[in-house]
């Protein structure tokens, strides 16, 4: 079995300062993560994608994630936050066997303050 | 290259009805999955569909059911309607390597 924790529901930063969603994995085989971000009423966009590769992953839009197996973490990062990054983050985690089933987490839901 | 397509994109319906829901995914995609997101929370897996078998089925009822067909379009039927089915219900298709490309979905309310 696999699933997520989102440590934060809620995180609020400045526009210009670094963003952190933290994100704790658990799974019985290695996973594959990844995190992606629902703007309001709007469909799921895929950020960035962990599959056994580099632990460094790089995303789109200037967000980073490193993927820690002694901590179980997967936690997204950005330098500088921009009034359009506000949105709600999902950590999701799968693990292949024949499916490619998500587990999403709960969600965290980024303020960006002007 | 167009995305994940989804019709409709607002449903109503009452209780104890059956609602049938559409997904075309991104072209050379075959693997076609369904989720459920109630406000305020993450989607949960319902089903995964590739080249028309069921490869995953997740903790939903009997009365949803779903089916791929050989364009690798997909259907999810909801049968006996509860007002808990309430919520968005995201479709994502799939190259076939980790990672899932998601539709706009259809915002279901069960009056």
């Amino acid at each position: 079995a696999q699933s997520v924790t989102q440590l934060d529901s809620h995180v609020s930063v400045s526009e210009g300062t670094p963003v952190l969603l933290r994100c704790n994995y658990s799974s019985s085989y290695s996973p594959s993560l990844f995190w992606y971000v629902q703007h309001p009423n709007k469909g799921l966009q895929l950020l960035l994608k962990y599959t056994s590769a580099a632990t460094l992953v790089k995303g789109i839009n200037g967000f980073e994630a490193e993927f820690k197996k002694s901590e179980t973490s997967f936690h997204l990062t950005k330098p500088s936050a921009h009034m359009s990054d506000a949105a709600e983050y999902f950590c999701v985690v799968t693990i292949n066997f024949g499916n490619e089933k998500l587990t999403f987490g709960t969600g965290t839901r980024l303020t960006i303050i002007p | 290259d167009a995305g994940v397509t989804q019709s409709p994109t607002h449903l109503i319906k009452t209780r104890g009805q059956q609602v049938t829901l559409r997904c075309s995914p991104i072209s050379g995609h075959k693997s076609v999955s369904w989720y459920q997101q109630v406000l305020g929370q993450g989607p949960q897996f319902i089903f995964q569909y590739y080249e028309k078998e069921e490869r995953g089925r997740g903790n939903f009822p009997d009365r949803f059911s779903a089916r791929q067909f050989p364009n690798y379009s997909s259907e999810l039927n909801v049968n006996a309607l509860l007002l808990g089915d309430s919520a968005l219900y995201l479709c994502a298709s799939s190259p076939g390597v980790r990672g899932q490309f998601f539709g706009p979905g259809t915002r279901l309310t069960v009056l």
